[in-house]
């Protein structure tokens, strides 16, 4: 049973960058099988797919055009965890965001969330 | 983009409930529903259009192809009161609806 769990501040000044952390347990990160995204979640937005990466024979990265510019994400294999990195944020950015696992393009294990408040 | 109606529905328990997704494009059947309770990240119910996820009991059942899906719940239980969502994963980049609240009447 695969389990995320997410790490991360709640508030982040306007202009400042995010950064979160999702450790798996029960997987690899860098299993051929699977991808691992974050996803986040607003009220005017609703539920959107962020960036994603993963391993086959290298590492890959894809990204929503419209936080391309100013997203990260990074897998780290010793500690079999990944983050993402959100540069500039700003108060459109306050969501909450998961981390989560997609097996041909279903997303079948997520995060617990974190609320994240973009406020001075 | 993946619309769902209606936006609220009002249930009984007991009730046989159909949800609703349609999508602007073919998207096969690359379409997944899940569900979501209040303070919680979403649960995997269906995948591939009608494939129940591991642990989703049988009154859950999906169906569709195309550009129209369903889910369906035939008889309503305390803890289906939610909000459900489609996503496709046949376009990039993969895309959800707005969400259908199922609400106790």
């Amino acid at each position: 049973q695969v389990q995320l769990q997410q790490s991360g501040p709640g508030l982040v000044k306007p202009s400042q960058t995010l950064s979160l952390t999702c450790a798996i347990s029960g997987d690899s990160v860098s299993s051929h099988l699977v991808t691992w995204n974050w996803v986040r979640q607003s009220p005017s937005r609703g539920l959107e797919w962020l960036g994603r990466t993963y391993y086959r024979s290298k590492w890959s990265y894809d990204y929503a055009v419209f936080v391309k510019s100013r997203l990260t994400i990074t897998p780290d294999t010793p500690k079999n965890q990944f983050s993402l990195q959100l540069f500039s944020v700003a108060p459109e950015d306050t969501a909450v965001y998961y981390c989560a696992r997609a097996t041909s393009g279903r997303f079948d294990s997520w995060g617990q969330g974190t609320l994240l408040t973009v406020s001075s | 983009v993946m619309t769902q109606s209606p936006s609220t529905l009002s249930v009984s328990p007991g009730e046989r409930v159909t949800l609703s997704c349609r999508a602007s494009q073919s998207v096969t059947s690359n379409l997944a529903w899940y569900q979501q309770k209040r303070g919680q990240a979403p649960r995997l119910l269906i995948y591939d259009a009608s494939t129940r996820a591991t642990g989703i009991p049988a009154r859950c059942s999906g169906s569709g192809s195309g550009t129209e899906f369903t889910l369906t719940i035939s008889s309503l239980q305390s803890e289906d009161f939610a909000v459900y969502y489609c996503q496709q994963y046949n376009d990039w980049p993969w895309t959800f609806g707005r969400g259908t609240k199922v609400e106790i009447k």
